[in-house]
């Protein structure tokens, strides 16, 4: 159990076009999703977290106007990148926190998407 | 601010070794302890998460967790060439929402 996917796994795209990604929960329902980034031997950097219905919560420094971020239902978050720019590529990785029990305190990773922004 | 903290490594343990893996936080409030494993160009997995004082072992993965010294620790026993990778060590509070460590790269060598 406690599986979470991300699609796309790769995207390569031109500068100024807009790129979402998509966060699923695929066993589980997901109270809150996380969005992180990642940089090459870099540590794990969290963006947002959202909870389902409402608005995200950006940390400080994250632009939301250019992270959207819609976490639409239990299984599913979006994370759009808006007119991304070479300095956006990065390793994206989204998390999950289940609903129940233990999967209440352990956040379950998506296998993350690596954005190429030329 | 909460801080966790973890020496980046590399750590360097032959074949068949114990590798220790060790974490410092600096919130006294914190509650739940995780170790994720991330192999290059992956994303972390979860090993194994402790709450309690005291060791908890899982097979040849053991936590430990002292409170009152405010670490945790990760022992490898039989360390074998594809435990290599990175650790990382998360730490959550009173919130839902955890503090990673940078990780500490870990190197068995044969």
């Amino acid at each position: 159990g406690a599986v979470v996917s991300q699609h796309p796994s790769w995207v390569i795209c031109k500068s100024g076009t807009s790129v979402k990604i998509e966060c699923r929960s695929l066993d589980f329902q997901a109270t809150t999703m996380f969005w992180y980034r990642q940089f090459p031997k870099q540590s794990l950097m969290l963006m947002a977290t959202s909870n389902e219905g409402s608005k995200a919560t950006y940390e400080q420094g994250v632009e939301k106007d250019k992270f959207l971020i819609n976490h639409a239902s239990l299984t599913l978050s979006t994370l759009t990148v808006t007119s991304a720019h070479p300095e956006d590529s990065s390793f994206y990785i989204c998390s999950a926190r289940g609903d129940r029990g233990s999967d209440q305190e352990t956040q379950y990773f998506g296998p993350g998407t690596r954005l190429l922004v030329l | 601010q909460k801080e966790v903290e973890q020496n980046s490594g590399p750590l360097s343990v032959p074949e068949g070794a114990i590798a220790s893996l060790n974490c410092t936080y600096s919130d006294r409030g914190s509650q739940s302890f995780f170790w994720y494993r991330q192999y290059s160009g992956k994303s972390p997995e979860l090993i194994m998460f402790i709450y309690s004082n005291g060791d908890k072992e899982d097979g040849r993965f053991t936590a430990q967790l002292n409170k009152a010294s405010q670490y945790v620790s990760l022992l490898i026993r039989d360390s074998q060439p594809s435990d290599s990778a990175t650790y990382l060590c998360a730490v959550r509070g009173g919130s839902y929402i955890p503090t990673f460590g940078r990780g500490t790269s870990l190197i068995v060598h044969p």
